[in-house]
């Protein structure tokens, strides 16, 4: 199946401990996300990479760590977790640049999500 | 505060009726999405109307962009249980040259048979 796919599905660990959370899309895109939702479902944006290269990073703890590997993957990388990071982080792509339209290049896949549980 | 916020917050509705979501932002803007998020699923695409647009229609879906106004609504038609989800709307602005996009806080529909 063509789609965004996120490891694990949910996530509950101890403060202080440090996890990854991985995703990766088959679509061919150029361009992924990292967006993270709160408990009021407010979606905010944390991390972007279009072709391995960082282009968007909010203002976020320096705790979270984004790592592309290929333009494929966009894995994250969270140290010293706090009570505060529990939410569902979801990984989205775009096809970016290696489309001819908005309707093409900016529309975006997100992935199922991940339920991380700080404890 | 969020450059994208929806109105209504919550909307209960019958089968068949028309639902209408409205979204209000505060920049400019490259263009408006709206997505759907059913409970506990990641977000699915709807519709992508352009700056230059001022309505569009996808099925039983109907987009407006009133950019005097700095906004936008949802129209969905003759609503089905299936059609229960919460709505975003989505802000595409640029950021070094690239798309990002800002999300509203969402419209929670509810649509009962």
């Amino acid at each position: 199946d063509t789609a965004v796919s996120q490891t694990p599905k949910y996530l509950v660990t101890q403060m202080g401990n440090d996890k990854s959370i991985k995703c990766e899309q088959n679509l061919g895109h150029d361009t992924m996300y990292w967006y993270k939702q709160d408990s009021k479902k407010f979606l905010k944006i944390m991390f972007s990479y279009n072709n391995k290269e960082l282009i968007i990073n909010e203002t976020v703890p320096n705790r979270f760590s984004p790592k592309s590997p290929d333009k494929a993957h966009l894995n994250l990388h969270i140290n010293s977790l706090e009570l505060g990071d529990s939410a569902v982080y979801f990984c989205a792509s775009s096809p970016g640049t290696s489309g001819a339209k908005p309707e093409t290049t900016d529309t975006q896949y997100f992935g199922p999500g991940t339920r991380l549980t700080v404890l | 505060s969020q450059q994208g916020e929806e109105d209504p917050q919550a909307l209960s509705i019958q089968e068949g009726e028309n639902a209408t979501m409205n979204c209000s932002y505060k920049t400019s803007i490259n263009n408006l999405q709206w997505y759907r998020q059913n409970s506990g699923r990641g977000l699915v695409h709807l519709i992508l109307i352009r700056s230059n647009e001022r309505e569009k229609h996808s099925g039983r879906l109907r987009v407006t962009l009133d950019t005097s106004k700095k906004s936008s609504s949802l129209l969905i038609t003759a609503s089905r249980a299936a059609d229960t989800a919460s709505y975003f709307c989505a802000t595409g602005l640029s950021s070094g040259g690239y798309n990002k996009l800002i999300f509203g806080a969402g419209t929670r529909l509810a649509v009962h048979p």
